[in-house]
């Protein structure tokens, strides 16, 4: 079985902080992403990585960055936290080519005070 | 660009059946998924269909495509105090070269006993 992990259930930070949060996935998949969820607005796209060290935005990279040293690891970063990126983070692999569906983590609940 | 919508919330009794419906706007060549999240955890794939596909079926639950009227529909039979979560319709068009899933917005599935 495909397996994604979060390095955090629940995280609370205050405002201006810098924020990491990380994503592993075992199945040597290529594709790694991450989105936030907000309620009625679904899962939007921050950004994804196709490879080590390549990265893309997404939809909503604005406050955002990431890292992808290795494979299995994708790290989204909160440079300076703000109360609007109060959200759940979810994270997802997949692998490369056409239609492959994407595996997801438990999630992050972040609240920045 | 590419664009998904579904109703926000859905109540049914437990035995009866469900249907989630799910509208979208790209093209031919298009994968589409079912999710579903259950409380505070992350999003588990239920199933997905290929748009030269009209339906498929795996045990209780049944995917129909419409693709002249872009839509897609996830019906459950039986439904169960279990089946109750958010379920998420998301589509990839292949032709674009995007690797990232369209989600809408999820349906709040209620299942009453």
């Amino acid at each position: 079985d495909v397996k994604v992990t979060q390095s955090s259930r629940y995280l609370v930070k205050r405002t201006g902080e810098k924020v990491f949060l990380e994503c592993v996935q075992d199945m040597d998949h290529e594709n790694m992403f991450w989105y936030r969820q907000d309620p009625g607005l679904g899962l939007r796209l921050i950004y994804f990585s196709y490879d080590v060290k390549m990265k893309e935005k997404g939809d909503i990279p604005e406050g955002y960055s990431v890292s992808r040293e290795k494979k299995e690891r994708f790290s989204l970063i909160l440079e300076s936290a703000s109360t609007n990126q109060t959200s759940m983070y979810l994270c997802a692999s997949s692998l490369e080519g056409r239609g492959h569906e994407q595996y997801f983590g438990p999630g992050t609940r972040l609240t920045v005070t | 660009g590419e664009d998904v919508e579904q109703s926000l919330f859905l109540s049914v009794r437990e035995g009866d059946s469900s249907v989630i419906n799910c509208t979208y706007t790209d093209s031919s060549s298009t994968y589409l998924y079912w999710y579903k999240q259950e409380p505070g955890a992350g999003l588990q794939l239920l199933t997905y269909i290929f748009s030269n596909m009209d339906m498929k079926q795996d045990q209780r639950l049944t995917v129909l495509l419409n693709k002249k009227d872009k839509h897609l529909s996830l019906r459950i039979a039986d439904t169960q105090t279990g089946d109750s979560a958010i379920y998420f319709c998301a589509e990839i068009d292949v032709d674009t070269g995007r690797r990232a899933l369209t989600f809408g917005s999820g349906t709040r599935l209620q299942v009453q006993p």
